[in-house]
Formats: C-alpha cells, structure tokens, sequence
C-alpha cells in the first residue's frame, strides 16, 4: 500500500543486539498494527496502538517494544529477549480504531528480520 | 479461544478453471469475517469484509458467501488467471473490546499457464 511505508525491507540481527523496524504512515489513521509471519502459522499480533502515546500488547509481546509519538510511526523494537526473532514482521493500519472488527487492514511491505 | 482454519492448505489448478475454498470459524459470537489476497512479494490486500449471515460479495472474478449460523465462508474463483496466483487469508475478530483479528494459515492457490 502506498501510504504505508515499512523499512528496511531485510535487516540483520546479531546476537544480543536490538533492532528497530520503521512503520510510518501519511494517511492519517489513527491505528497501527505489527504482526510477524512464520512459515506454517498464522499472523500473530505484537503490538498495537490506537492512538497517539498509547499502546497495547498482542499475543506476542514478550521480547518487543513500541512507542508511538507520532500518528505517523509506529516503530517496533526487536529486543535481544527475543530469542527467535527470525520472522516476516507486517505493518498495518485500519480507517477506523472504533469499529475494528468491520474494518479491512491495510499493510505495508514487510521487513524480513534474519539472525546473523 | 477463537479458531480460524482454512482449507485445502494449498491448491494447483489450469489456468481457465474456476474454484473455491474454506474459512471455518465458531458460529458464537460472530462479528466479521476479513478475506485478503498475499502475492508473493507483496503485502497482503483486502478482499472482503463480511458481516451478516447469507451475505454475498463480489470483486470481478472473486466472490464470497458467509453463513454464520453454521460457521463458514466460501471464496470462489471463476475462471482462474496465473495472476490470481496467491495466498487467500481469512480471519476473524477475537472476543474483548478491541476485537484482535484471529487469521487462519492461508489457502495457497497455483494458476498453471
């Protein structure tokens, strides 16, 4: 989608390092979304923040971190806590945060995190 | 706990043949069911969002059917293209007050040329 802009598309990791993964958007929408895609499983929530300065965890918080300071970037922290953090993470947005359940999301390209 | 599940988990056909495949999801507490199309390389689109029983939408070639009441949605291909190649997702919101979408693993369909 092209008001969603991920980056970089490939990263690595090294062991013990953090590393941080860009999600920034220009259509105004007030909800973000990070999900990681393993092979053989379904997407998985991390982190998602419905509004400015205010964020909750996913599914599968543990070993990530967000902030959310702009409506425009929601940047996540890949921690060395997480221990497998070779993954395809997705960014999202949907139109509107009040009626989630009947919104489509929207998603940027990926970035692709690799352990070195 | 909310389960979505897809089937077949992957799918070849020839170019010109039409198919469909499955979302199945618990009846209860039913509030949407989200489709949307991953091609490779790209980020995934959405489809469809379907919200009452019996409903019926359409994209060009692709189509949908929900039935609440018995737990499933249809996604239908007619006349498949090599660019249909992709993999079909279905999800559902969760229980709770923001509504998490819960996805299934994806139907993966070949067009073959």
């Amino acid at each position: 989608d092209g008001g969603i802009t991920q980056s970089p598309k490939y990263l690595f990791r090294k062991e013990g390092q953090n590393v941080t993964l860009s999600c920034e958007q220009n259509l105004n929408h007030d909800a973000m979304y990070w999900y990681r895609q393993d092979p053989g499983q379904g997407l998985r929530l991390i982190y998602y923040s419905q509004i400015v300065n205010d964020f909750q965890k996913g599914d599968i918080a543990e070993g990530y971190s967000v902030s959310r300071e702009k409506k425009e970037s929601f940047p996540l922290t890949v921690t060395s806590a997480q221990k497998n953090p070779t993954a395809f993470y997705l960014c999202a947005i949907i139109i509107n945060p009040t009626i989630i359940s009947n919104q489509p999301q929207h998603f940027g390209d990926g970035t692709r995190l690799s352990i070195l | 706990i909310l389960n979505v599940e897809q089937s077949p988990q992957s799918l070849h056909v020839q170019e010109g043949d039409s198919t469909n495949f499955t979302c199945s999801f618990p009846s209860s507490n039913f509030y949407a069911l989200h489709w949307y199309r991953w091609e490779t390389a790209k980020s995934p689109e959405a489809l469809f969002v379907m919200t009452l029983n019996g409903d019926e939408k359409k994209k060009g070639r692709i189509s949908a059917t929900l039935n609440t009441k018995e737990g499933y949605s249809y996604l239908y291909i007619k006349g498949s293209q090599p660019e249909d190649s992709a993999t079909y997702l279905c999800a559902c919101p969760g229980a709770g007050n923001n509504r998490k979408l819960i996805w299934g693993l994806g139907t993966s369909l070949a067009v073959n040329p």
